[in-house]
């Protein structure tokens, strides 16, 4: 069965810090992977996705993801936080190519400490 | 990509009662889903909404307590059936504008509590 896993319930950084949010997945065929962002009592919003290429993905607000084949992860980056980061960080993948249905780990909250 | 809105962004119903939640874009978009966000939890599908046939459902979620409408290639609308307590979630819908490896966006959600 297809699935994500964000290890971490909580990340907690000081501002300016890099900061890694964790994921990894479980799927049968290629990966197709995704990043959003929930800010408090608002929709998601989309931050970057790998589907093939390169290796390092790079979206909004300066966010960067490494796709890792090997360790079948996708983690979240950035080379140095905000305080306005904070935030509840979804994992997901697409469960089927035919489909296009997503499958979301269960989330990340993101404390960026100034 | 899509602008998508939400109807109502919010709303307390009382236990027993139906609401029905509409989900507009302002451009045509060929895949629509409708997710389930209880509290403090993650994101699960309830159904693919299909333009001009029934809904696919995930498996738990059922017609009779989700049925789901899609008219054209712009609109859905997603009803909570005698509804309960634990129908408290934010409610998601989200689109794909092309093919099914594009970005899904999604809309603000509404939020529902069930007294």
């Amino acid at each position: 069965a297809q699935s994500v896993a964000q290890p971490e319930d909580q990340v907690n950084v000081a501002e300016g810090n890099p900061l890694t949010v964790k994921c990894t997945y479980s799927v049968s065929g290629n990966p197709y992977l995704f990043w959003y962002v929930q800010y408090p009592n608002r929709g998601l919003q989309f931050l970057l996705k790998y589907i093939t290429g390169d290796n390092l993905v790079k979206g909004s607000y300066g966010f960067e993801a490494e796709f890792n084949k090997s360790q079948t992860s996708f983690h979240l980056k950035k080379p140095s936080a905000l305080v306005s980061d904070s935030a509840l960080y979804f994992c997901a993948v697409i469960g089927s190519s035919n489909t296009g249905k997503l499958i979301f780990g269960q989330g990340t909250t993101l404390q960026v400490k100034p | 990509s899509a602008v998508i809105s939400q109807k109502p962004s919010r709303d307390i119903c009382q236990r027993g009662t139906s609401l029905t939640i509409q989900c507009q874009v302002d451009s045509q978009v060929t895949m629509m889903f409708w997710y389930r966000q209880q509290p403090g939890q993650s994101l699960t599908l309830i159904a693919t909404a299909n333009q001009g046939s029934e809904a696919t459902y995930e498996s738990g979620f059922v017609i009779d307590k989700f049925p789901i409408s899609r008219p054209n290639l712009t609109f859905s609308t997603l009803t909570v059936s005698n509804m309960s307590p634990e129908d408290s979630s934010i409610y998601l819908c989200s689109v794909v504008s092309t093919g099914v490896l594009e970005t899904q966006y999604f809309g603000p959600g509404t939020r529902l509590l069930v007294l």
